[in-house]
């Protein structure tokens, strides 16, 4: 595709439920990364994934949270237990290469709602 | 250490304005700053990007402007239109690929 792709574009769970969150990046980029981005801050980094290297989880906040990204291509964010904290916007994006003066590529992101 | 404080939280300006927006970092490891561009309902956009080998960068109306000795920089937009409005993060990063980011400025630009 043209840009990223993430799935759903919103969300509305319950409480306690288990929700995954999609990410399909540019087609060729060996970087992916995931955003959550609350209402009033900035974007708070989760967890990186570089090729077939092991992924940088330093920003997942809780176990609740787990991602994986299946064939270097496409990448689920799995929350497991949501709770009201987890509502915000979940971002993904991508890059060609790993590396912090690569340009990232964002999707549009999932808006998740816990109620 | 690792923050990116970033001001002001909110900006509005007339059209053909110049609008100003700082931020301050604390962490002399990083060497890259961009800057990113948020629609609503939009993932963000990279802007225009500098590094600290150069005071200022331009492109179009878009102006960076680094004090490394101050540890701050600013983005300039020059004759602000109304399609500017958007929401803007400031970011650094150092060695590896994570980006620090601001907490964003909300910028109205009235017509």
């Amino acid at each position: 595709g043209a840009g990223v792709s993430q799935s759903p574009s919103n969300k509305v769970t319950e409480k306690g439920k288990d929700v995954e969150l999609r990410c399909d990046p540019i087609s060729g980029h060996t970087a992916l990364y995931w955003y959550r981005q609350s209402l009033g801050q900035g974007l708070e980094f989760l967890i990186y994934f570089q090729g077939n290297s092991a992924p940088d989880k330093s920003g997942l906040p809780s176990d609740r949270f787990s991602a994986e990204r299946t064939g270097g291509s496409v990448s689920t964010l799995t929350i497991q237990r949501t709770q009201q904290e987890d509502s915000a916007v979940y971002l993904c994006a991508s890059s060609l290469v790993g590396g912090v003066n690569q340009p990232q590529h964002f999707g549009d992101g999932t808006r998740l709602s816990i109620l | 250490q690792q923050q990116v404080k970033q001001s002001p939280q909110s900006l509005i300006v007339q059209k053909g304005g110049i609008s100003i927006i700082n931020c301050a970092y604390e962490n002399t490891a990083f060497d890259y700053f961009p800057w990113y561009q948020q629609f609503p309902g939009k993932g963000p956009a990279l802007l225009i990007a500098i590094r600290p080998d150069v005071s200022e960068k331009k492109e179009g109306r878009f102006t960076i402007s680094f004090n490394k000795s101050a540890k701050q920089f600013s983005l300039h937009i020059m004759d602000s239109q109304p399609g500017d409005s958007a929401t803007y993060f400031c970011a650094a990063g150092g060695s590896n690929y994570k980006l620090t980011f601001g907490k964003g400025t909300l910028l109205t630009v009235n017509p």
